[in-house]
This record gives structure tokens, sequence and C-alpha cells, in this order.
């Protein structure tokens, strides 16, 4: 059980190129997260799905794209990679039956993704 | 919309010694969750301690437990018997339920140093 998954964990990009994250989850969760964090921000919601084939804006949403072709990924696109979207991002899983265990949320371990 | 603030950018307590974490909320909602986790080094996002705002006893874990004053909105943390594991980031997040899925709020995070 390897809980949520991101991929890559660290990756550079030039102003302008595409890339895109991975998040997988193990744990048949129904919601499924995209945060950013930054210094002094804390974390921010990006995008987020509460199920197969449907996402939903968050906080955070412009610059960014995703999808949810199945529900045990979700997938975090930047079609044009900028400077401000230089940060750390988490993909997080939940599900209700989990509501009252001792993790409601389920978190990787984060991509640290710098733009130059 | 909800939002959950977080005062205290950076404190400091001695090892052994207590030490209180503030984290006020606003929101509409009646019936929400409250979180406290633990973000070390390593980043990852470690659940510390959970409310349910309907239960008026607050919650206690071990060496945690918050003070939870509904009406004020306010959720804190302390900390007894502090020791150097302690030493983190630490976010205050609220959750509501919704129709459309569990959405979270995190704070922008308290950088906690335990010092020996």
């Amino acid at each position: 059980n390897a809980g949520v998954t991101q991929t890559p964990k660290f990756r550079v990009l030039k102003t302008g190129q595409s890339m895109t994250l991975l998040c997988a989850q193990d744990m048949n969760h129904e919601y499924m997260y995209w945060y950013r964090q930054d210094p002094g921000m804390g974390l921010r919601l990006i995008h987020y799905s509460v199920g197969e084939g449907t996402t939903a804006k968050g906080e955070v949403p412009d610059g960014y794209n995703v999808s949810r072709l199945k529900k045990q990924n979700f997938l975090l696109g930047l079609e044009s990679a900028a400077p401000s979207q230089t940060s750390v991002y988490f993909c997080a899983s939940s599900s209700d039956r989990e509501l009252y265990s001792n993790q409601p949320q389920h978190f990787g371990d984060g991509t640290r993704l710098s733009i130059l | 919309a909800q939002t959950v603030t977080q005062s205290q950018p950076e404190m400091s307590v001695q090892e052994a010694e207590t030490v209180t974490l503030s984290c006020t909320y606003d929101t509409s909602e009646n019936n929400y969750y409250l979180f406290w986790y633990k973000q070390p080094p390593s980043r990852q996002m470690i659940l510390v301690i959970r409310q349910e705002a309907y239960k008026q006893q607050n919650a206690t874990e071990n060496r945690f437990s918050v003070n939870f004053q509904k009406a004020a909105k306010s959720f804190s943390l302390k900390i007894s018997d502090s020791q150097l594991g302690d030493t983190a980031m630490y976010f205050c997040a609220f959750m509501k339920l919704t129709d459309t899925g569990n959405q979270f709020y995190f704070g922008t995070g308290t950088s906690l140093t335990v010092i020996p």
C-alpha cells in the first residue's frame, strides 16, 4: 500500500515549457486535490476532483489544467510554465469513509518545481 | 468563503516547555472539522490532532491538545513538554463537507523551533 505517490519529485523547467505532474493513489479514494505551497502562503488549493471524470477549480487555478480519467490518477498540467509557478506541489486524496480515521487526508511527498 | 488565519509566522520554545500556536477561522458553516498538521523538513504532512465542530470537548493526543472556542472561531494548539522532534511547520486546517466533496482550507503556517 503505497498511499499517494507523486512523480517527479524535482523538476526544472524553462519559461514557456509544458509539463505534467502525476499523482497516483491506491486507496480507492473518491477525492483528490492539487495544492501549491509557497513561503508565507501555506497550502493553496489549485484544483480538485470528487470522482473519476470530474474536476473543479480551487483557490488558484489559473495557469493549470487537470484531468482525472482514472479514479486512481490525478494529473496536473502546466501548459506554458511561468516563473510565478515555481513552488512545491502537493497532491492529496481523501475519502468519506476515512473521515474519522487518523489520516483524513493523505498527502504525497511533494514535487519541487522550479521555472527559470 | 472560508479563511484560516495563523497570526504567528514563527515561534520558539525551550525544550520541555509548553507552547501554544494560535489559529482563527471564518465560516458560516455549522458542521465542519478542524485539524493541525505538522510538516517537518522532510515535507511530509502529518496529522497532529483533529476536532469535530459538533464536539464541545477539546481533543487531546498525548502531548498535544487544542483549545476549541466555536463561538470565537478559535482553534489553538498546545504542545506540552516540547521535544526537539517537534521542530516543524504547523498548519491549521479547516474542512467542510459539501455535496461536491470535502474541501480543505489551510492557514499560512507557523514555524516552530524547539531550542535545546
